[in-house]
């Protein structure tokens, strides 16, 4: 079993631009959650996948779009890039559906390092 | 908004010590209380947590213990060894997402 899988590891993208982050949950996992890690910070909640459809969102701008695909991977995108949104993003998958509050484990990839200059 | 408070920010423990961290959270319907640990460069790793329905839950070295009445839960590593070096993050479930703390910068001295 894979894990959680995210590609890219690291980019490296200049203020304006577009990025496009993915994602490939757990072998039996159908929800996806999106987190971003500011150095020196706890992860932040942006947004989770279930079904294709974005199911909650964190306090983030629209700037910050996903998508979920059939196969339960998940795709990431950031517009119109800030310096700001330098940070670690990770992407966590959770089996079955459930949302956290219904006891069920999130696994986490290792993560895609963003550096916007 | 929900939040997590962790405690100390910062742990130094000679080896062969235990280690306590402790969290407090905010949202009184949380159910679940995962602990993370996170080595430099890499993706937070799941190693203990306890629901609502029980007061202590252990694993071998690490144990976790809640108190829903006080909100607050802790992790307790007994017999720390170098690779218990690591960044330590609490989390709480909160409508759909996870909630974490800050982070315990955990620094095991030899």
């Amino acid at each position: 079993d894979a894990g959680v899988t995210q590609s890219p590891t690291h980019l490296i993208k200049t203020r304006g631009q577009q990025v496009t982050l993915r994602c490939s949950p757990k072998s039996g996992h159908d929800t996806v959650s999106w987190y971003q890690q500011a150095l020196g910070q706890g992860p932040q909640f942006i947004f989770q996948y279930y079904e294709e459809e974005e199911r909650q969102r964190g306090n983030f701008p629209d700037r910050f779009s996903g998508h979920q695909f059939p196969n339960y991977s998940s795709e990431l995108n950031v517009n119109a890039l800030l310096l700001g949104d330098s940070a670690l993003y990770l992407c966590a998958s959770s089996p079955l559906g459930g949302p956290i509050s219904m006891n069920t484990e999130a696994f986490f990839g290792q993560g895609t390092r963003l550096t916007v200059v | 908004g929900e939040n997590v408070e962790q405690h100390p920010s910062t742990l130094s423990v000679q080896e062969g010590d235990s280690a306590v961290i402790k969290c407090t959270y905010s949202d009184s319907a949380s159910n679940y209380f995962p602990w993370y640990k996170q080595e430099l460069g890499k993706g937070p790793q799941l190693i203990i947590d306890i629901r609502s329905n029980v007061g202590e839950k252990k694993d071998q070295r690490i144990a976790v213990t809640l108190n829903k009445t006080a909100k607050h839960f802790s992790l307790h590593i007994t017999e720390t060894q170098p690779e218990d070096s690591a960044v330590y993050f609490c989390a709480s479930d909160s409508n759909y997402q996870l909630i974490w703390g800050a982070g315990t910068k955990l620094i095991i001295k030899p």
